[in-house]
């Protein structure tokens, strides 16, 4: 089957950096993207990874290994409008995307 | 209208009623999606649809159908409503439905069977 592993909920203090990780394994790999959000609202677009690597975008970055079946998202400087769910999808053969959980991040001051 | 919309934003119906959530798009993206999200589950796929006329089964079908009869309305409907359907309803569209495409969601619809 498939699937898409993530922490249920971090927690991290104002200003300091917060990694969250994402496994997967899927029928297939298209691409993973990273979504944001807040409660009670809709999930909003953070980042795509397709190759190996590192894709910086401001204070956020995310990481992809595909041979591990791994990514994370790395947040820098946190700020107390962080707190929200990162939800974690895979884009598989079909070109549907399957979706992590997410996780739960509680940042204090 | 600007992104997508989403409506009625919450609903409580009673069990055996039908029900339509509505979701319009002006961004004039082909694909667009229905997903529920429940506590605890990733959001999962219910329809889809690649472009106007034609619609796809997700993940979890049973018990909705969809319509897409043009671009930018893509109406989902509970036949006849079960308490398992209580869930947060979330449209989303994209460009295309493949490659780099990335998904936009409507604000939601909290929908409560009982």
């Amino acid at each position: 089957g498939q699937n898409i592993d993530q922490p249920t909920e971090m927690t991290a203090t104002e200003g300091a950096i917060v990694q969250i990780n994402c496994t997967y394994q899927t029928s297939g790999f298209n691409g993973l993207f990273w979504y944001q959000q807040h409660a009670g609202e809709a999930p909003t677009f953070l980042s795509y990874n397709v190759l190996d690597g590192l894709e910086e975008k401001g204070r956020f970055s995310s990481f992809l290994s595909r041979s591990k079946g791994y990514s994370y998202l790395l947040l820098k400087e946190l700020q107390m409008k962080d707190s929200a769910s990162y939800l974690c999808a895979v884009r598989d053969s079909n070109y549907q995307l399957i979706w992590g959980a997410g996780t739960k991040l509680i940042i204090k001051p | 209208i600007a992104g997508i919309t989403q409506a009625p934003t919450s609903q409580i119906l009673a069990a055996g009623r039908r029900m339509t959530l509505r979701c319009t798009q002006d961004m004039r993206h082909n694909a667009m999606y229905w997903y529920r999200q429940d506590l605890g589950l990733g959001l999962r796929l219910i329809h889809y649809s690649n472009t106007a006329g034609t619609t796809g089964k997700g993940e979890v079908p049973d018990g909705y159908s969809v319509s897409r009869a043009n671009t930018d309305d893509f109406p989902l409907t509970l036949a006849s409503a079960v308490p398992s359907q209580t869930s947060v309803y979330f449209c989303a569209s994209s460009a295309s439905g493949g490659g780099t495409d990335t998904q936009y969601f409507g604000p939601g619809t909290r929908l409560t069977v009982l």
